[in-house]
């Protein structure tokens, strides 16, 4: 069975913090995503990886960063946490177009508060 | 500019009749869409994908129509149940490039 793991259900940081979110799928996906969802905006694209080391802007990257070490593992940072940035983060993985599925496979969340 | 709309208003129904939500987008090529179903403080999953050339899909209870030139998808689940209590989200893939973009969802809630 697919997996995509988040190191946090719940997350509670203080303003001006550096925060680590980070993302695990078994499923040897060669791409991942982070989005954050908020209520009346749906899904937004912060930053997504193609390869290990390769990183591309989604939508809304302003304020974050991303880090690809691991073809597995894909980290969301925020450097300086804002109260704006309190949300639900989803991370997201999937295979190369082509394969037999081109979905998305979603991690629980991470519900974060910044204070 | 590009915009997928979804009802953004909760969808009641009665359980046992047949929910059809929409999914209208604008500016868009899509080279397939899918539809995900999404529960309270969970990560969306993945139900349905309808390729460009395909007009209908089917799994179960679910089927999913795609018009490219009312640029519309619509989702239907026949024989409604509780349990079908969601959020359903469609989603647009414009081929080649991995980027997905979702709509906000609708809010389909199951009546017993």
């Amino acid at each position: 069975d697919v997996k995509v793991t988040q190191s946090s259900r719940y997350l509670v940081k203080r303003t001006g913090e550096k925060v680590f979110l980070e993302c695990v799928q078994d499923m040897d996906h060669e791409n991942m995503f982070w989005y954050r969802q908020d209520p009346g905006l749906g899904l937004r694209l912060i930053y997504f990886s193609y390869d290990v080391k390769m990183k591309e802007k989604g939508d809304i990257p302003e304020g974050y960063s991303v880090s690809r070490e691991k073809k597995e593992r894909f980290s969301l940072i925020l450097e300086s946490a804002s109260t704006n940035q309190t949300s639900m983060y989803l991370c997201a993985s999937k295979g190369a177009s082509g394969r037999a599925t081109d979905t998305q496979y979603f991690g629980p969340g991470t519900r974060l508060t910044v204070l | 500019s590009q915009k997928i709309e979804q009802n953004s208003e909760a969808l009641n129904i009665q359980e046992g009749k047949t929910a059809t939500l929409t999914c209208n987008y604008t500016n868009y090529s899509p080279a397939y869409l899918q539809w995900y179903r999404q529960d309270p403080g969970r990560g969306p999953v993945f139900l349905l994908l309808i390729r460009e050339n395909e007009k209908e899909k089917r799994k179960e209870r679910l089927k999913v129509t795609f018009d490219t030139t009312l640029k519309q998808s619509l989702f239907h689940i026949t024989a409604s149940q509780p349990a079908d209590s969601a959020t359903y989200l469609c989603a647009l893939h414009s081929g080649g490039y991995q980027k997905v973009t979702f709509g906000i969802g609708t809010k389909l809630q199951v009546i017993p």
